[in-house]
């Protein structure tokens, strides 16, 4: 299993607000920034949030990230069908010899 | 623009080894580290390791310790991946991510499949 959890599955109605949560250890999420990847079906994974909660110019403010002792979630609101994807946590983690490690992912349906 | 182009996919037979390019452009070779990541069909992202285009220097996941070598060229702005040995378990889409040395990948490739079945 994956070193951050993630729920598998989360799901919204258009126009509506979904958070996704990536619980880690201190470790990981505890002692180093967090990242948020979305990958659409079919295509590479983009970088949606770096640094716990900066977005990298182009994603919409929808999108916002935060952090909390060995904790962090992805917030999107405004819920739209193209917000339809896969969502990944990732962080660097002191323990496993460099090692940067991603949660299992969530499954975003919208509705 | 930033572009990573991956290698075409490959199929491969049990204990044999592949070898993935990914050709970067759009900006400055050098300045930037490169990882790989793999995702298994339906799983989810697994980090591999990390190049260093200035100087070569690696650091691997140690799932991939002794099976994996990534090198870089820099006349040809390539980082490549190897990995030998292969089993049925390393079928997977095989991503090369430009990022910071941390887990920031910024630009990825478009990936590259890697079949492995006698």
């Amino acid at each position: 299993q994956s070193v951050l959890t993630q729920p598998p599955s989360a799901s919204g109605t258009p126009g509506q607000r979904v958070t996704i949560s990536c619980s880690g250890s201190s470790s990981n999420i505890g002692s180093n920034s967090v990242y948020w990847y979305q990958q659409l079906p079919g295509t590479a994974p983009k970088l949606l949030i770096y640094r716990d909660n900066q977005r990298p110019s182009g994603v919409p403010d929808r999108f916002s990230g935060s952090k909390s002792g060995t904790s962090a979630s992805l917030a999107i609101s405004g819920l739209r069908s193209e917000d339809e994807a896969d969502y990944y946590c990732a962080a660097w983690d002191d323990s496993l010899s460099e090692s940067r490690v991603f949660g299992g992912g969530t499954k975003l349906t919208v509705l | 623009q930033v572009q990573l182009v991956q290698s075409g996919a490959e199929v491969k037979r049990p204990g044999a080894s592949v070898k993935v390019s990914c050709k970067a452009s759009g900006y400055i070779f050098i300045n930037y580290y490169m990882h790989w990541v793999r995702q298994a069909p339906g799983q989810g992202l697994e980090w591999m390791g990390i190049v260093n285009p200035s100087g070569g220097s690696t650091s691997y996941a140690q799932k991939f310790q002794g099976r994996v070598t990534m090198t870089r060229d820099t006349s040809t702005s390539t980082v490549y991946m190897e990995l030998r040995s292969l089993r049925s378990e390393d079928t997977a889409v095989y991503y090369c991510a430009r990022g910071e040395y941390g887990a920031l990948f910024d630009s990825w490739g478009q990936g590259t499949l890697v079949t492995v079945s006698s």
